[in-house]
């Protein structure tokens, strides 16, 4: 597996400002994911953050609102802008890991400890 | 579209004993991944146990095993010995063989243990 951080932990916000949720992996990733917890249900994919590429946003997100960066193969951020109280969930971030299992490449999501957005 | 379903939002098991939990899926594709991630209270998700579609064998993984029934499309999971520390929420999650691809989240059991 992986070691992964985010920055910060937790968060509350007014309505209208921005936030940027920063993740940190130790070891060098080639796609990084971005999901969306919202309270009480289950977790939704905002985007895809390949190193070097732009990121690729799933149906019903788009850049204006969840800016995604991605400078090197350790480290993403996602923004959050023009907050509002609907956007009060908790935003993970994930790194595909890939070993040889025999003759097979075995891909495997390991995710983030989460940043708990609360926007008043 | 690929989906997961999880039909028990709430499940209860005294410690020591054994429960499962159920999933069902569906897609077209011949080759694909089946995961189940843990979320505790920390809200970290956690992987419990991965299976492969082309693997005819269950995937084990100490206490934790699971029921992998390609053609109904189902992937139910087993937690002997329950222990206080199982309490949490149980994702079941689907990705595509192909690279990269994203996971499919069903919507979530919460799992209580009873001391």
């Amino acid at each position: 597996s992986a070691v992964i951080s985010q920055k910060p932990s937790r968060d509350i916000c007014q309505r209208g400002t921005s936030l940027t949720i920063q993740c940190q992996v130790d070891s060098q990733v080639t796609m990084m994911f971005w999901y969306r917890q919202q309270p009480g249900q289950s977790l939704t994919l905002i985007a895809t953050a390949n190193q070097g590429s732009e990121a690729t946003y799933e149906s019903g997100f788009v850049i204006d609102k969840f800016p995604i960066s991605r400078p090197n193969l350790t480290f993403s951020t996602l923004t959050v802008s023009n907050m509002s109280p609907e956007d009060s969930s908790i935003y993970l971030c994930s790194v595909l890991l890939t070993r040889l299992a025999g003759v097979r490449l075995q891909e495997t999501q390991y995710f983030g400890p989460g940043t708990r957005l609360l926007v008043l | 579209a690929q989906t997961v379903t999880q039909s028990q939002p709430e499940m209860s098991v005294q410690e020591a004993e054994t429960v499962t939990l159920s999933c069902t899926y569906d897609t077209s594709e011949s080759d694909y991944y089946l995961f189940w991630y843990k979320q505790p209270p920390s809200r970290q998700m956690i992987l419990v146990i991965r299976q492969e579609a082309y693997k005819q064998q269950n995937a084990t993984e100490n206490r934790f095993s699971v029921n992998f029934q390609k053609a109904a499309k189902s992937f139910s999971l087993k937690i002997s010995d329950s222990q206080l520390g199982d309490a949490a929420m149980y994702f079941c999650a689907y990705s595509m063989g192909s690279s990269g691809d994203k996971l499919t989240f069903g919507t979530g059991t919460r799992l209580a243990v009873r001391p």
